[in-house]
């Protein structure tokens, strides 16, 4: 079946230090999104590639980065962990040339860190 | 005040009631309007999807959209303990090519006690 997968579920790391989490889909989807889900929040929009294009969002910290090599791949760097950024990290996908603005996500990456 | 209100919960009814979520928004440029289920530690998952205003029926399940009032339900009949999740509206404008960004509420918690 189509669809987005993240990887890792679950991430354990360290204050400060670096850590990179993957999504890939098989939509062939031609924008993908990084969000930020807390507890009990709704999710927050980091940034977006629509192709190759990077969109970041104004009140995203420089401590989060993302990268796609390629239509199925996206990353999403954080430079130096904070406390404060443990959270659900949801990856989505959309093409909305087709159907607007509907957004897939995939199951999230549960980050910790210590 | 934010985009779109949504009430946070939590929402606990026996199983075979109708429940009614809803969201209000201040936005009068949102056209496409969603409902997503997200279980416990798992991403959203797009359940409902309406463009502007009406009403669609999916199984158990009615979306409602009154622009005039700028007020969407979602309607589940027969509920299930299966129905207990967290469900977030969601909402969108579109400009011809572009991607716009979700708006989402911050989900109502939903338990269908058995």
């Amino acid at each position: 079946d189509a669809m987005v997968i993240q990887n890792p579920r679950y991430q354990v790391t360290q204050f400060g230090k670096p850590v990179t989490l993957s999504c890939s889909q098989t939509l062939n989807h031609n924008v993908m999104y990084w969000y930020q889900q807390k507890s009990s929040q709704a999710p927050k929009l980091l940034f977006h590639y629509y192709d190759k294009d990077f969109n970041n969002e104004a009140d995203t910290p420089d401590n989060f980065q993302s990268r796609r090599p390629n239509t199925s791949f996206c990353f999403l760097d954080i430079r130096s962990p904070g406390l404060g950024d443990a959270a659900m990290y949801l990856c989505a996908t959309s093409r909305p040339q087709v159907a607007k603005n509907i957004q897939y996500f995939g199951a999230g990456t549960r980050l910790s860190v210590l | 005040q934010k985009e779109v209100e949504q009430d946070p919960g939590p929402l606990s009814v026996p199983e075979g009631a109708i429940v009614s979520l809803n969201c209000t928004y201040s936005n009068s440029a949102f056209q496409y309007f969603m409902w997503y289920r997200q279980y416990s530690r798992k991403g959203p998952e797009l359940l409902m999807y309406t463009y502007s205003s009406g009403n669609k029926e999916d199984g158990r399940f009615t979306a409602q959209v009154d622009k005039s009032s700028k007020y969407i339900s979602l309607f589940i009949r027969d509920s299930q303990p299966s129905d207990s999740a967290t469900y977030l509206c969601a909402m969108s404008s579109y400009y011809g090519g572009a991607t716009n960004k979700l708006i989402f509420g911050t989900g109502t918690l939903l338990a269908v006690q058995p």
